[in-house]
């Protein structure tokens, strides 16, 4: 079946640096993949997403992109405030056996100090 | 905006008792679903449906039963609450048709059995 495995947390960055948290995929369709953050105390949104091989996915200084030869979707931004702290998810989406199914990595805590 | 309502943020329930955990979405969305989450483990789907009156096990539906009468109504019951249910309950909607099947979450609803 499918899975996702992104690296484990807490990730703790300072202010202002260089984010990069990995994620990789198994599949044996051609998913869509996403990124979802979730902040303390609500559910979980759509941060950026990209649909087919190559797509780069991008939203509030975050970027992905779609890299099928290496199953791959890491998340990075340039310069992370405290604002970006929260917990990030990878996810894929396919249809097995006709159905849309969603599947989520374990989640990444990134927390960011002043 | 978008809307996916779960009808309680926080619930203390007892062994045995019988749980009603209530989602309701305005965008009239065809697939809706029901995950927990818990630490180190993500999010977990328990059951999902592609229409009205129509449900499908996910990952781990034992002890729990769905329900959903109409389109925009979903909700999730546990028979005979148990400690091990202790959990976050997200509840997510997702266009359906032919979709990239980006999820649209409540706030998520966290129950503690004692």
């Amino acid at each position: 079946g499918n899975s996702v495995t992104q690296m484990e947390g807490p990730v703790t960055l300072s202010e202002e640096a260089f984010l990069t948290i990995n994620c990789t995929y198994t599949a044996t369709g051609y998913p869509s993949l996403f990124w979802y953050v979730q902040y303390p105390g609500e559910g979980l949104q759509l941060l950026l997403k990209a649909t087919k091989a190559d797509d780069k996915g991008s939203n509030k200084g975050f970027e992905a992109t779609y890299r099928k030869e290496t199953t791959s979707f890491h998340l990075e931004k340039g310069s992370v405030q405290v604002s970006d702290s929260a917990v990030y998810f990878c996810a894929l989406s396919d249809r097995p056996g006709g159905y849309q199914k969603v599947t989520f990595g374990t989640g990444t805590k990134l927390q960011v100090i002043p | 905006d978008v809307k996916v309502t779960q009808s309680s943020r926080y619930l203390v329930k007892r062994t045995g008792e019988k749980v009603f955990l209530e989602c309701v979405q305005d965008m009239d969305h065809e697939n809706m679903f029901w995950y927990r989450q818990d630490p180190g483990l993500g999010l977990r789907l328990i059951y999902f449906s592609y229409d009205v009156k129509m449900k499908e096990k996910g990952d781990i539906p034992e002890g729990y039963s769905v329900s959903r009468e109409k389109k925009e109504r979903f909700s999730l019951i546990l028979e005979s609450a148990s400690t091990n249910q202790t959990s976050m309950y997200l509840c997510a909607s997702t266009l359906g048709g032919a979709d990239t099947g980006e999820l649209f979450f409540g706030e998520g609803s966290r129950l503690t059995v004692l």
